[in-house]
């Protein structure tokens, strides 16, 4: 079974553009979970999908924002892009609902570099 | 919202020792306490987890044990080898509560 894809692996973008990452879930899981990891602040959560509906989003401003799709696929987008967003952006999927606690499975990680 | 505060943010011991890392969390509606072990340039991965009806759980050299008084919980690795050096994340959630993760712990096992 394949596991949770996110492309692109990496990408470069300069200040003030925009940036679409995406999220293919193994197959069967219909949660999906977004985070963000930086050196020294571990992963900071930024939303969660199930059944394409958001259950839940961090504390992050309206720049950061997401959708999941039929097939539970998802996506995330960043406008507006700042230096600060320079970071790994890690998407996770589970079998089981949000509110029932399952296992992550996390992708390899986008790595955005905002110059 | 949830804290979840990690300690420490980097262990070395060497190999055969024991490494504990410890995390406290703040909503005592969290009921969900999962560690996750990321290897270098790799994604993190479960390694165990507990939930609040449980006091402590094994799994070979792992164990968590939790304390909902208290409410903090540790993750202890005995008989370390140099394969266990990674980074160590810990987390909580429940309920309404979203996934809180700790800073992670960088643990180094020297052969």
């Amino acid at each position: 079974k394949a596991g949770v894809t996110q492309t692109p692996r990496y990408l470069i973008k300069t200040r003030g553009q925009q940036v679409t990452l995406s999220c293919s879930p193994i197959s069967g899981h219909r949660s999906v979970s977004w985070y963000q990891q930086t050196p020294g602040q571990g992963l900071q959560f930024l939303f969660e999908y199930f059944s394409e509906t958001q259950r839940n989003k961090g504390n992050f401003p309206g720049r950061f924002s997401g959708r999941q799709f039929s097939n539970s696929r998802s996506e995330m987008n960043v406008s507006t892009l700042e230096l600060g967003d320079s970071a790994l952006y890690l998407c996770a999927s589970s079998l089981r609902r949000p509110s029932d606690n399952g296992e992550l499975f996390f992708g390899e990680g986008s790595r955005l570099t905002v110059l | 919202g949830e804290n979840v505060e990690q300690h420490p943010s980097t262990l070395s011991v060497q190999e055969g020792d024991s490494a504990v890392i410890k995390c406290t969390y703040s909503d005592s509606a969290s009921n969900y306490f999962p560690w996750y072990k990321q290897e270098l340039g790799k994604r993190p991965q479960l390694i165990i987890d507990i939930r609040s009806n449980v006091g402590e759980k094994k799994d070979q050299r792992i164990a968590v044990t939790l304390n909902k008084t208290a409410k903090h919980f540790s993750l202890h690795i005995t008989e370390t080898q140099p394969e266990d050096s990674a980074v160590y994340f810990c987390a909580a959630r429940g309920g309404r509560v979203v996934m809180r993760f700790g800073a992670g712990t960088r643990l180094t096992v020297k052969p």
